[in-house]
């Protein structure tokens, strides 16, 4: 089946600094990933929609100059977590949609903001 | 927010028992997903069922869609430990070329021995 991967798995850092997420899918293309935070016990929200060579859309209330997306192959996109602060502490997760109209989901990437 | 609910929020059953799951979304679909994600994991889909399907089956999984009344339960027959974990379900929307998926509240599973 259709595999997507994320790196890192986790992170730490100190707040104020920049972390970026990658996700890729590694046996196919994908002209469209999506962005999604998940806080603890609680469900996906949809971030963003990753377009390969366009800019990203951000849903309602996501800011944009915040989250950095930038999808410059069709295999990789990625997600920069700008001026981080404990707040943005979450697990992120990435999904890249497939031609069977099927999103395949990565393994996510939790990240905590000390 | 177009997030759907889920119910139970959470739920506790013995190994060998069904689970049942209801999901309840707010706007039309084009299909709607099961998904189930371990603790701290990420997701794996379980099944998803079109707007013009009813019911679909897949091993011990059964999903139902009434989409006259917006919502959609998942039944998990003869439970077993390894079923713990959180389960989503997921409307999907046409986007133009994607569809974007909004995720319910999900219901937390656990079976125990």
């Amino acid at each position: 089946g259709a595999v997507v991967s994320q790196h890192p798995s986790w992170v730490i850092c100190k707040s104020g600094t920049s972390v970026k997420i990658e996700c890729r899918s590694l046996d196919f293309q994908a002209t469209t990933m999506f962005w999604y935070r998940q806080f603890p016990k609680q469900s996906l929200m949809l971030m963003a929609t990753s377009n390969e060579g366009s800019k990203a859309t951000y849903e309602q209330g996501v800011e944009k100059d915040k989250f950095l997306i930038n999808h410059a192959s069709l295999t990789l996109s990625t997600l920069t977590v700008t001026s981080a602060h404990p707040e943005d502490s979450s697990f992120y997760i990435c999904s890249a949609y497939g031609l069977s109209n099927e999103q395949y989901f990565g393994p996510g990437t939790r990240l905590t903001v000390t | 927010s177009q997030q759907g609910e889920e119910d139970p929020q959470a739920l506790s059953i013995q190994e060998g028992e069904n689970a049942t799951m209801n999901c309840s979304y707010k706007t039309s679909i084009n299909n709607l997903q099961w998904y189930r994600q371990n603790s701290g994991r990420g997701l794996v889909h379980l099944i998803l069922i079109r707007s013009n399907e009813r019911e679909k089956h897949s091993g011990r999984l059964r999903v139902t869609l009434d989409t006259s009344k917006k919502s959609s339960s998942l039944l998990i027959t003869a439970s077993r430990a390894a079923d713990t974990a959180s389960y989503f379900c997921a409307t999907a929307r046409n986007t133009g070329t994607a569809s974007k998926l909004t995720f319910g509240t999900g219901t937390r599973l656990q079976v125990t021995l």
